[in-house]
């Protein structure tokens, strides 16, 4: 089982629409779950963080975690063209010296 | 605020020919790591330093992968000889501390060996 899985998409969105992104984990004693944005061609950006469970919103973005099913997701709203990238999960654990586990990847495409 | 440097941005080898990346962390930043990304895959962890000692570096292919941190800031990460499989991105990144700290990546160094 991989330490982290995400869809690998590509998920495709007409513009404006809620973009709903989702990551599980196998580690039950993860703590701190990242979602970085990674446009083609380019690094990875740290979007959003969050520790504890339920809803952190920053913005158009809302990141959820539900750490009893080891579950995160990512929410973008009033998705934009400028959205399209590929956005990975990370998550890190105590148990795994706190390095960060990425997913692939999921591949999001705003439709104009 | 400058952020994680790393050069050369793009790199084309012959397999069994040498490579060398190197990366300058954020100013402050103790922790530096360098991440393996194939195409279509997430990034993977080679090696993690704190200072200038290594903290972890079991994915790191031993055989043919080496990488220092000389005075705890610059970093260098060397492949030799290459193998067709080690065309990737190489990322470098960096972080403050290591638990639950966020880790900024740089550019990253395309590698294409053929």
């Amino acid at each position: 089982q991989k330490e982290v899985e995400q869809n690998s998409g590509p998920l495709s969105v007409p513009e404006g629409a809620i973009a709903s992104l989702n990551c599980t984990y196998s580690d039950r004693g993860s703590q701190s779950f990242f979602w970085y944005r990674q446009y083609s061609g380019k690094s990875p950006e740290l979007i959003m963080f969050i520790y504890s469970n339920g809803d952190k919103e920053d913005g158009r973005f809302t990141a959820q975690l539900n750490k009893a099913s080891q579950y995160v997701s990512l929410l973008i709203r009033d998705s934009q063209p400028s959205d399209s990238a590929t956005y990975l999960c990370a998550v890190n654990s105590p148990s795994n010296d706190y390095k960060l586990s990425f997913g692939a990847g999921t591949t999001v495409t705003v439709r104009a | 605020e400058a952020g994680v440097a790393q050069s050369p941005r793009y790199k084309i080898i012959e397999k069994r020919q040498s490579v060398a990346f190197w990366c300058n962390p954020i100013s402050g930043h103790a922790t530096l790591y360098w991440y393996q990304q194939i195409l279509g895959q997430g990034p993977k962890l080679l090696i993690q330093f704190q200072n200038n000692g290594v903290v972890d570096d079991s994915q790191l292919p031993k055989d043919r992968f080496s990488a220092e941190r000389l005075k705890g800031v610059d970093s260098t990460l060397k492949i030799q000889p290459a193998k067709l499989e080690d065309s990737a991105v190489y990322l470098c990144a960096s972080s403050q501390g290591t638990a639950g700290n966020t880790i900024y990546f740089g550019e990253g160094s395309w590698l294409t060996v053929v």
